[in-house]
């Protein structure tokens, strides 16, 4: 059973700064990750979906890395703004692929 | 089109009320699903449609009746609903024949059993 986790939880952060959110999975069998961002109450903002055979994808100031075999992504924002903060949510896509399984999220707060 | 539309936004029913949430979307994708989120935590699957069939039922009570009449439109109906059955109902989407494909999700509809 495919189990995704968040680390770290919460994550305060000066504006400018350069961050790093870490999702870990326990089987390597994905098929993509995609990167979610939620803002509160809200429903699921896709940011970045990487496909298994990818080692990166970028969006702006946003850039996502897979490393399959070692069962880790990263969501890397760069010159982090005030409006980025957000719950960030990664969720892998294995096994019967109508399942996608969600990790715990990381609550970035950016402070001006 | 590359949205997923709900509505309502926000439902406030009593526990012996019948009501309906409504997903739509029209980018042609075949599998669509619905999730349960309560506070703070990740999104919980609980249906999937698949080509207007129910493939996956998550062990979900049968106060919630899902239905996908088309290919474009996706309900949920609720019945009887207990206090503890409030929070945020998200709809998603995504492409069946492509494991590949990301999920898009909908803005979701906040309910409040009272």
């Amino acid at each position: 059973k495919q189990e995704v986790t968040q680390i770290p939880a919460a994550l305060s952060v000066p504006e400018g700064e350069n961050l790093v959110l870490n999702c870990s999975f326990t089987d390597s069998a994905i098929y993509n990750l995609q990167w979610f961002r939620q803002d509160p109450g809200k429903g699921l903002t896709s940011l970045l979906l990487i496909q298994s055979s990818q080692r990166e994808q970028t969006s702006g100031r946003l850039n996502a890395s897979l490393d399959k075999s070692s069962g880790r992504s990263t969501l890397y924002i760069a010159a982090s703004q005030p409006g980025d903060s957000a719950t960030y949510l990664c969720a892998a896509r294995s096994g019967g692929y109508q399942k996608v399984t969600f990790g715990t999220g990381t609550k970035l707060q950016v402070i001006p | 089109d590359t949205e997923v539309t709900q509505t309502p936004k926000h439902l406030v029913m009593g526990m012996t009320n019948k009501k309906s949430l409504k997903c739509e979307q029209h980018m042609g994708h075949r599998a669509m699903y619905w999730y349960k989120q309560k506070a703070k935590k990740p999104p919980e699957l609980m249906f999937v449609y698949s080509y207007e069939k129910l493939s996956i039922n998550e062990s979900v009570p049968s106060r919630f009746s899902p239905e996908c009449p088309n290919s474009s439109l996706l309900n949920l109906h609720l019945h009887a609903l207990q206090p503890e059955d409030s929070a945020l109902y998200l709809c998603a989407s995504s492409q069946e024949d492509a494991p590949r494909g990301g999920y898009t999700f909908g803005s979701g509809t906040r309910l409040t059993v009272v």
